[in-house]
């Protein structure tokens, strides 16, 4: 069936350094991809998505393009913040088996931005 | 402004007990989710509804129990059956995955 991996973390950064969370995903057809962030106790937030290959989503300084070739969607920053300490999620809809019913997570990756 | 709400942010039970977790929605989305989340854990689909009136059994459905009468509202029970409740409870909403989902802030849920 259709599954996002991500890298296991914690990641653990010093501010302003540069950010990348692998994601790769399985699936046939041409699913749509997307990054979430979870701060800690609250819900998760959509941080950007991409719906098609070489499409590149991007929100508040973090970027990931839609790699169709290497099936993956690596999440990217160049300067960490402290703010940005949270747990980052990797998702997919739109696979040839899981249709867009629901997404697929992958199980997250924490991020720790020290001062 | 639209939004998804989850209430209670905090909910304690003892044990045995029944305890229902509301989500409401005012997006006009068709489709609603519940997931569970444990410390340091990925999510996991509890129950998802495309319409009013009709849900399916996600991964670990055992021990829970949904309605879904109106659009607006997708309560989530969790029974006496469900051996280990105590966990943080998300409940999400869709107009198309294609566009991602809507979450909500969440209910901690801790049963003593």
């Amino acid at each position: 069936g259709d599954s996002v991996t991500q890298m296991e973390g914690p990641v653990t950064l010093s501010e302003e350094a540069f950010l990348t969370i692998n994601c790769t995903y399985t699936a046939t057809g041409y699913p749509s991809l997307f990054w979430y962030v979870q701060y800690p106790g609250e819900g998760l937030q959509l941080l950007l998505k991409a719906t098609k290959a070489d499409d590149k989503g991007s929100n508040k300084g973090f970027e990931a393009t839609y790699r169709k070739e290497t099936t993956s969607f690596h999440l990217e920053k160049g300067s960490v913040q402290v703010s940005d300490s949270a747990v980052y999620f990797c998702a997919l809809s739109g696979g040839t088996n899981t249709g867009f019913q629901k997404l697929v997570f992958g199980t997250g990756t924490r991020l720790l931005v020290s001062p | 402004d639209g939004g998804i709400t989850q209430s209670p942010k905090y909910l304690f039970r003892k044990e045995g007990q029944n305890v229902t977790l509301s989500c409401e929605q005012n997006l006009n989305h068709d489709a609603m989710y519940w997931y569970r989340q444990d410390p340091g854990q990925g999510l996991r689909l509890i129950y998802y509804s495309q319409i009013v009136n009709d849900f399916q059994k996600g991964d670990i459905a055992e021990g829970y129990s949904v309605s879904r009468e109106k659009k607006e509202s997708f309560p989530l029970t969790v029974t006496s059956a469900q051996k280990n409740p105590t966990a943080f409870y998300l409940c999400a909403s869709s107009t198309g995955t294609y566009y991602g989902y809507t979450f909500g802030s969440g209910t901690r849920l801790t049963v003593v």
